[in-house]
C-alpha cells in the first residue's frame, strides 16, 4: 500500500519569512496530492492540492510543487502570518483508490 | 462543498461500554470513511462504509470492534465496541466530494475511555 513520509515534523519561522514542508510517497499510481491544515481542536480542512498532471500550483500566499520523478511534493507557504499556526497534513491517493493515506504532519508555529 | 455533521462532538465512557458515532452528510455521496486521530498524532484509516455492502477495514482494524453501517449515500455510524482506554481518540468522518474528489471532513467526536 501507499506510504507518505512527510518532514519536518515540526518547524519554527519568523513572521513573514516562508515555511516549507516535505513529503515523499511510495506508491508511483498516486495521483491525487492534498494539503490539510488542522488547527487545534478543529477539524482538518483542505488548503491545497495538485494532481499528477501539474507540476505547481498556486493559491495566493500557498503553494505546492510535485516531482512524480522523485515520487515527492512540497508545500510552500510565503510571507507567512500567526494564524498560518497549525498542523499541516500531506497525503496521497492511488489511481483507482479511493483512500487517502496521510503523512504524518508538521506543527508550524510562527513566531511574531 | 459537502457538510459533515458529526455526533457526540465528545463523550466519556467507561470501559468495556460501546459508543455509536453518527455522521451525517448534506448531500449524497458516494465515498465515506472513518478515521481515527489519537492526540498528537495523524489520521489513520479506520474503514471505508460502503453503501448497501459491509465496510472494508483497513490492517489492524476488524469489524467486531469496529462495526460501520451505511444505510444510504448521506449517513453513516461507527461504533467503538467493548472499550478501553487504549480507545480514546479522536473519531473523524469523512466523504468525498463527488465532483472534485476532495475529501471533507466532520468536526469529530472525541472519545475518553476511563
Amino acid at each position: 500500500g501507499e506510504n507518505v513520509e512527510q518532514h519536518p515534523s515540526t518547524l519554527s519561522v519568523q513572521e513573514g519569512d516562508s515555511a516549507v514542508i516535505k513529503c515523499t510517497y511510495s506508491d508511483s499510481a498516486s495521483n491525487y496530492f492534498p494539503w490539510y491544515k488542522q488547527e487545534l481542536g478543529k477539524r482538518p480542512q483542505l488548503i491545497i492540492d495538485i494532481r499528477s498532471n501539474v507540476g505547481e500550483k498556486k493559491d495566493q500566499r500557498i503553494a505546492v510543487t510535485l516531482n512524480k520523478t522523485a515520487k515527492h511534493f512540497s508545500l510552500h507557504i510565503t510571507e507567512t502570518q500567526p494564524e498560518d499556526s497549525a498542523v499541516y497534513f500531506c497525503a496521497a491517493r492511488g489511481f483507482g483508490n479511493e483512500k487517502l493515506t496521510f503523512g504524518t504532519g508538521t506543527r508550524l508555529t510562527i513566531i511574531p | 462543498s459537502a457538510v459533515i455533521s458529526q455526533k457526540p462532538s465528545r463523550d466519556i465512557c467507561q470501559r468495556g461500554t460501546s459508543l455509536t458515532i453518527q455522521c451525517q452528510v448534506d448531500s449524497q455521496v458516494t465515498m465515506m470513511f472513518w478515521y481515527r486521530q489519537q492526540p498528537g498524532q495523524s489520521l489513520t484509516l479506520i474503514a471505508t462504509a460502503n453503501q448497501g455492502s459491509e465496510a472494508t477495514y483497513e490492517s489492524g482494524f476488524v469489524i467486531d470492534k469496529f462495526p460501520i453501517s451505511r444505510p444510504n449515500l448521506t449517513f453513516s455510524t461507527l461504533t467503538v465496541s467493548n472499550m478501553s482506554p487504549e480507545d480514546s481518540s479522536i473519531y473523524l468522518c469523512s466523504a468525498d466530494s463527488p465532483n472534485t474528489g476532495e475529501l471533507f471532513f466532520g468536526e469529530g467526536s472525541r472519545l475518553t475511555v476511563l
